[in-house]
C-alpha cells in the first residue's frame, strides 16, 4: 500500500528566504507526482506535475525534483513571499488514483 | 485548464440527515473523482464517477453511505447519507485533463451537529 509522508508538517520563514519542502513515498512504481497548493476555501491548485520518467519541473520560483529510486521529491521555493503562505500537498499517481501526503503548512512572514 | 464549480461551499447539518454536493465542470470529462479531507488529515479518494456506469468505490467507502450520480459528462453529485459527526470533513470533486493534471473544485466544508 502506497504511503506518502511530508516533512516538515509546518514551516514558518521570513520573507525572502529560499525553502525546501520534502515528500517521500514507499512504492516507487508511480505514474507521476504532483505538487498542489491548498488555500482555505479555495480547493487545491496544481503547481507542478513530474512524470515518472522526469527528474524535475520548474515553474517561476518553484522547482520540483523527483528521485523515484529513493522514493523522494522536493519542492523548492525561491525568494518566498507572504502570498506563498498555504498548505502544500504532494500526491503520487498510479493510474488515475492519487495518494496524498498530509501536507506542509507554510507561513511566510513579512 | 478545467473550471469546476462546486456547491454548497459549506453547510451545517443535523445528525441523521443527508447532504448532496454538486460539481459542474466547464468541459466534458470522462472521469470525475470525489475526495474527502478529514480535519487535520490528507485527502482520501472516495470514488471515481464515470458517465453511464456505476461509480467505483475505494476500500472503506460504500454506495449506501455515499451515493453518486453522473448523469452527463459535465456534472456529478455526491450525497453523504445518514450524517454523523464523524462525517464532518471537506469534500472535493476533481477531474483530470491533458497530461493527467488534476483540477479541483473549491470544496464543501461539512459540519455535522
Amino acid at each position: 500500500k502506497q504511503e506518502v509522508t511530508q516533512i516538515p508538517a509546518a514551516l514558518s520563514v521570513p520573507e525572502g528566504e529560499n525553502l525546501v519542502l520534502n515528500c517521500s513515498f514507499t512504492d516507487s512504481a508511480i505514474y507521476n507526482l504532483q505538487w498542489f497548493r491548498q488555500d482555505p476555501g479555495k480547493g487545491l491548485t496544481s503547481l507542478l506535475l513530474i512524470q515518472s520518467s522526469q527528474r524535475e519541473q520548474t515553474s517561476g520560483r518553484l522547482n520540483a525534483s523527483l528521485d523515484k529510486s529513493s522514493g523522494r521529491s522536493t519542492l523548492y521555493i525561491a525568494a518566498s513571499q507572504p502570498g506563498d503562505s498555504a498548505t502544500y500537498l504532494c500526491a503520487v499517481a498510479r493510474g488515475n488514483k492519487l495518494v496524498f501526503g498530509a501536507g506542509t503548512i507554510l507561513r511566510v512572514k513579512s | 485548464s478545467a473550471v469546476i464549480s462546486q456547491k454548497p461551499s459549506r453547510d451545517i447539518c443535523q445528525r441523521g440527515t443527508s447532504l448532496t454536493i454538486q460539481c459542474q465542470v466547464d468541459s466534458q470529462v470522462t472521469m470525475m473523482f470525489w475526495y474527502r479531507q478529514q480535519p487535520g488529515q490528507s485527502l482520501t479518494l472516495i470514488a471515481t464517477a464515470n458517465q453511464g456506469s456505476e461509480a467505483t468505490y475505494e476500500s472503506g467507502f460504500v454506495i449506501d453511505k455515499f451515493p453518486i450520480s453522473r448523469p452527463n459528462l459535465t456534472f456529478s453529485t455526491l450525497t453523504v447519507s445518514n450524517l454523523s459527526p464523524e462525517d464532518s470533513s471537506i469534500y472535493l470533486c476533481s477531474v483530470a485533463q491533458g497530461n493527467e493534471k488534476l483540477f479541483f473544485g473549491s470544496g464543501t466544508q461539512l459540519s455535522v451537529l
